[in-house]
């Protein structure tokens, strides 16, 4: 079945570091692939998505690629923030359901 | 944007007994609410998909009449966990399906976590 791989957490770094958090994934034919971002005490919200091979997600300073080559979607921001401390999920859905596959999620701490 | 409540955000109740978890759409209206599970340091496990005015649909593996749905607005769907017992301690989260930009996407809500003494 189709399944969602991100590295284990937790991640800390300093403000202004580079971050990149793996994912990757199993699944037939061409998944669509998202990343939410889960802030304390609040719901997952999408932080962005790709449809197909190639597509780049980006929002807020975060990209993701779509790799089907290597079947990741590695997320990446340049220069996080305090503000940026969160819990990340990586997730995919199939062949026009709405059921999203879940990784395990990565939290993420930027320390000042 | 759209936003998803999620009453109440902590529960604690004894074993045996009933308890229920509220989801609303806010400021539109949701056809299909989806139920998910989570346990620590895992993923969320979608148990069930709940669409207005009919039956909800369980994931393989959840028992329906352990764990109640009814999705009888257009803003609300609840979630009964019935008996509860120490087992169904768990991080429970619903999200409503609206539009963004030409897409269905979840909203989600905030989560509740329950614990069953």
């Amino acid at each position: 079945g189709n399944s969602v791989t991100q590295m284990e957490g937790p991640v800390t770094l300093s403000e202004e570091a580079f971050l990149t958090i793996n994912c990757t994934y199993t699944a037939t034919g061409y998944p669509s692939l998202f990343w939410y971002v889960q802030y304390p005490g609040e719901g997952l919200q999408l932080l962005l998505k790709a449809t197909k091979a190639d597509d780049k997600g980006s929002n807020k300073g975060f990209e993701a690629t779509y790799r089907k080559e290597t079947t990741s979607f590695h997320l990446e921001k340049g220069s996080v923030q305090v503000s940026d401390s969160a819990v990340y999920f990586c997730a995919l859905t199939q062949g026009g359901s709405e059921k999203l596959v879940f990784g395990k999620g990565t939290k993420l701490t930027v320390n000042p | 944007g759209a936003v998803v409540s999620q009453h109440p955000s902590w529960v604690i109740c004894k074993s045996g007994t009933s308890v229920k978890i509220e989801c609303r759409s806010l400021d539109f209206q949701a056809t299909t609410m989806f139920w998910y599970r989570q346990f620590p340091k895992q993923s969320l496990m979608l148990m069930a998909t709940s669409n207005e005015g009919s039956k909800a649909t369980y994931e393989q593996g959840v028992e329906k009449d352990k764990f109640l749905i009814n999705h009888a607005s257009l803003t609300l769907s609840t979630l009964t966990v019935t008996s509860a017992h120490p087992e169904d301690s768990s991080f429970y989260i619903c999200s409503a399906r609206g539009l963004a930009g030409g897409w269905n996407i979840q909203y989600f809500g905030a989560g509740t976590r329950l614990s069953v003494l």
